[in-house]
């Protein structure tokens, strides 16, 4: 299963892009990079989700180096709300464990 | 709201005790989840079914086991519990067995042993 790694704690203002990068050197041909949110004492929840090159929904994008080695998520115009855990998930197609790394703490400023 | 319920939502007991958390899928997903959570670390995935049948375990300690029922209901049973139990679970559910469906969480159990 590919490991990931991801910053620990960013913080950032009200209104700025906020971008996440992870790393997971050792992705594989099927594996796919997902993200989640959790806020304190809830579960988390999925955000976005892709496998190459960009990807963008209404919340993030999400984008793929050719190499897969790493990706970056994406925040537009971050707001208090966002201060949240996000995790970094790699998964492939056919597995059934899913490894949430530790995870960055993202603390958003007024 | 998830689909996904979780009962009890808070529990405390006393080291040595044995607990049955509940869990409850979203209607139409096949495969549960069981993470555990301490105090602000991340999720530590437990044990996965699918259908009924067990599909992987991960760091799950022997005093800890699952199972899941023919009405896709799931419980995650704890014995002889320790201090070191104290954390959130949470069970998450998805539509197939593949890592890259999406998961979708309930509102955990908080377990408290004292």
């Amino acid at each position: 299963l590919a490991k990931t790694t991801q910053p620990i704690s960013m913080d950032s203002y009200e209104g700025q892009e906020v971008n996440i990068t992870c790393s997971h050197n050792n992705i594989a041909t099927n594996d796919y990079i997902t993200w989640y949110q959790q806020f304190p004492s809830q579960g988390p929840r999925f955000i976005i989700q892709g496998y190459k090159t960009k990807v963008t929904n209404e919340v993030a994008s999400l984008f793929i180096p050719a190499d897969r080695k790493s990706s970056t998520l994406s925040l537009p115009r971050v707001s208090l709300s966002d201060t949240a855990v996000y995790y970094c998930l790699v998964a492939y197609t056919g597995g059934f464990k899913t490894i949430f790394g530790a995870g960055t703490r993202l603390f958003v400023k007024a | 709201d998830s689909g996904v319920t979780q009962t009890p939502k808070h529990l405390i007991t006393a080291t040595g005790q044995r607990v049955t958390l509940r869990c409850s899928p979203r209607s139409g997903d096949l495969s549960v989840y069981w993470y555990q959570q301490s105090l602000d670390q991340g999720l530590q995935f437990l044990i996965h079914y699918y259908n009924g049948e067990e599909r992987a375990k991960g760091n799950i300690l022997e005093r800890f086991s699952a199972q899941q029922f023919p009405d896709l209901h799931s419980e995650l049973n704890l014995s002889s519990l320790e201090l070191g139990d104290s954390a959130l679970y949470f069970c998450a559910s998805s539509l197939g067995t593949s890592g890259y469906n999406e998961q979708f969480f309930g509102p955990g159990t908080r377990l408290t042993v004292l």
